[in-house]
């Protein structure tokens, strides 16, 4: 198994507490990104990390929402005090800049319920 | 704000027909476009894209269309297969700062009857 690697695979939690998802890119892959999936609808940018540049932050909803990507491998997409919007199903990918900068790999997603 | 559309949330085909996923864009500034497959449970899986200086491409019983001019383009497939059964995203790329992103439609769901 190469691809892409989310956990967990669910999560069920209370309102207002923290959760973590945990993404695990393709070995050697320096772009790796977040969005969310909420029913029925299409994939809503959350963020992006390239290499060691500053990562472009501008799809998260609110600053209850943060993620930082160690050593330009696993990510971790943390929201804080959870709402029940937050509800959805958290995809994350990962790119290789050399082998073509827009095919994106996901994972399968980890999917977020709040109670 | 510019966004990326789909013209039907929902199709059903019988098996061994082909099929037609429609996509509208209005970012004519998008150069790049990519049509990918969610089955059920899964992420998204690459099928196939198209630069903005062609017209037609074709894969392994996929081909995308573009027509730029009225920013419009399609995937057709082409003896549907059970196994095609899954929601179909188009995807736009826009060139934002530094950084790539795809803006996806809300995606169309293909269903292949026996």
């Amino acid at each position: 198994g190469a691809g892409v690697s989310q956990s967990p695979s669910n999560k069920v939690t209370e309102k207002g507490k923290d959760v973590e998802l945990r993404c695990d890119p393709i070995s050697g892959h320096t772009a790796l990104y977040w969005y969310r999936q909420s029913l029925g609808q299409g994939l809503e940018f959350l963020i992006y990390f390239q290499g060691n540049s500053a990562p472009d932050k501008s799809g998260l909803p609110s600053d209850r929402f943060s993620a930082e990507r160690t050593g330009g491998s696993v990510s971790t997409l943390t929201i804080q005090r959870t709402q029940q919007e937050d509800s959805a199903v958290y995809l994350c990918a990962s790119s290789s800049q050399r082998g073509g900068q827009h095919e994106q790999f996901f994972g399968p997603g980890t999917r977020l319920t709040v109670l | 704000g510019e966004s990326v559309g789909l013209h039907l949330p929902t199709l059903s085909v019988q098996e061994g027909d082909n099929s037609i996923i429609n996509c509208a864009y209005s970012n004519s500034a998008s150069d790049y476009f990519i049509w990918y497959k969610q089955e059920s449970g899964k992420g998204p899986q690459f099928i196939i894209d198209i630069r903005s200086n062609m017209d037609k491409r074709q894969g392994q019983r996929v081909t995308v269309l573009l027509n730029k001019t009225v920013k419009h383009l399609s995937l057709q497939i082409a003896a549907t297969q059970p196994g095609d059964s899954a929601v179909y995203f188009c995807a736009e790329n826009k060139y934002g700062g530094s950084a790539r992103q795809l803006t996806f439609g809300s995606g169309t769901q293909l269903t292949v009857l026996p």
